[in-house]
């Protein structure tokens, strides 16, 4: 059993801050995803991850693998009210996913 | 828009009681995910089909059962309903049949048990 923690679990910044969500087991991943979560909807993946020390972008956001390829990182810059929700990482070896961070964005 | 239509969006119904949520996934998807997500535990696997198929269990309780048919839409039974159902459950589908592959998610039913 893979588990995974979530930090922080809840997040309040204003609108223009930068902020770093966090992933982290103490196993090893073959891939990891990222997802979204709004209220009411299902989850949106952002991401996947798979080689260990990899960097992707997707706009303002920006995901990071651990070498080891046990934990990852979700940075997000000059956060947007439109990037309030909640952020799922996923292990891929048995689909669990963590607790979420609650990111919630004041205008 | 994902592509993946649940049905009821909305379900209320009283302990004891046996519901049938349906899924239908994205046009081309082989895989069918479902999960149970509550304000305590967060998402939670339950199974996944493939094909036809089980492909995979995760924390799924004796009193639920699923199923995919040759038309590839997805059943989930959930019976003798406890109040701690109460839940939203989430149906994903994909491409391949591994575990761990990128999932589109539907929009969720609402179970409320009373």
């Amino acid at each position: 059993t893979q588990l995974l923690e979530q930090s922080p679990q809840f997040l309040s910044i204003q609108e223009g801050e930068n902020l770093t969500v966090y992933c982290n087991s103490s196993s090893v991943f073959s891939s990891l995803q990222w997802y979204r979560q709004e209220p009411g909807e299902g989850p949106v993946l952002l991401v996947t991850v798979v080689t260990g020390g990899e960097v992707k972008k997707l706009k303002r956001l920006t995901f990071q693998f651990g070498d080891a390829r046990k934990d990852s990182s979700l940075h997000i810059t000059a956060a947007q009210p439109g990037d309030t929700g909640l952020y799922l990482c996923a292990g891929e070896d048995d689909m669990r996913f963590g607790a979420g961070t609650r990111l919630t964005v004041k205008p | 828009d994902s592509g993946v239509t649940q049905t009821p969006k909305h379900l209320i119904t009283a302990t004891g009681q046996r519901v049938t949520l349906r899924c239908s996934p994205r046009s081309g998807d082989l895989s069918v995910y479902w999960y149970q997500q509550s304000l305590d535990q967060g998402l939670q696997f339950l199974i996944q089909y493939y094909n036809g198929e089980e492909r995979a269990k995760g924390n799924i309780l004796e009193r639920f059962s699923a199923q995919q048919f040759p038309d590839l839409h997805s059943e989930l039974n959930l019976s003798s309903l406890e109040l701690g159902d109460s839940a939203l459950y989430f149906c994903a589908s994909s491409s391949r049949g591994g575990r761990g592959n990128e999932q589109f998610f539907g929009p969720g039913t609402r179970l409320t048990v009373l």
